[in-house]
């Protein structure tokens, strides 16, 4: 079945300290894109990655791309109290379904 | 065009009831998704459309849900016979279909069932 796991399910930092959560899928994807929902909203479009090995920046954000691409990285550098939220990797799984789903998510707490 | 838009905001209804939600997505949108998010849980995808067609529904979806999409427009999601175990937040997202499939979320509708 089309299974896409991240860990670690929550993390907690102090503000300052720098931030990963990682995707793995069970099957080669086509692209993977990743959402931010903060606390009582809905998710919110980050990035697309679609190339092996793609490695994607927005300003304290790096997304990458694994070069068998089952994986993906979200890192973030120097937290802020803004940061908090959920972070998702979503994948489109290809084939006569195309459909999108989502990983199981990643909490950060981010302690000022 | 304001984005995705859901409808209600909230509903509270009594096990055995039915209710429908109902989803106006971004006008230009072909395809329109259904997720499920119960508290800690990533959105559960429920079942989406293609312009008017259902094209797949999830077989974790019992068949009380039942979605609609007439006209390509909006859709609507009903239960029927809700249990308190549908309890959860139902989201819609709406996306382009030319490899642009960035989904656009609407607010969602917290459904209790008490």
């Amino acid at each position: 079945g089309q299974q896409v796991m991240q860990i670690p399910q929550y993390q907690h930092v102090q503000e300052g300290e720098d931030f990963t959560t990682y995707c793995n899928s069970s099957t080669t994807l086509s692209n993977i894109q990743w959402y931010k929902q903060r606390p009582g909203g809905h998710p919110v479009f980050l990035i697309q990655l679609v190339k092996s090995g793609e490695v994607k920046k927005q300003k304290r954000l790096t997304f990458q791309f694994g070069e068998a691409k089952k994986n993906s990285s979200l890192h973030i550098t120097a937290t802020q109290t803004t940061d908090v939220g959920t972070y998702f990797c979503a994948v489109i799984y290809g084939g006569a379904t195309n459909k999108l789903i989502f990983g199981t998510g990643t909490l950060l707490a981010v302690q000022p | 065009d304001t984005g995705v838009s859901q409808n209600p905001r909230h509903k509270i209804t009594k096990r055995g009831q039915n209710v429908t939600f109902r989803c106006d997505p971004i006008s230009e949108h072909n395809r329109l998704y259904w997720y499920r998010q119960t508290l800690g849980q990533g959105p559960e995808f429920l079942t989406y459309f293609q312009n008017e067609a259902q094209l797949e529904k999830s077989r974790l979806l019992s068949d009380r849900f039942s979605a609609e999409r007439p006209k390509g427009s909006f859709s609507t999601l009903e239960i029927q016979r809700t249990e308190q175990g549908d309890s959860a937040m139902y989201l819609c997202a709406s996306s382009l279909v030319d490899g642009r499939t960035e989904a656009f979320f609407g607010q969602g509708t917290r459904l209790t069932v008490v």
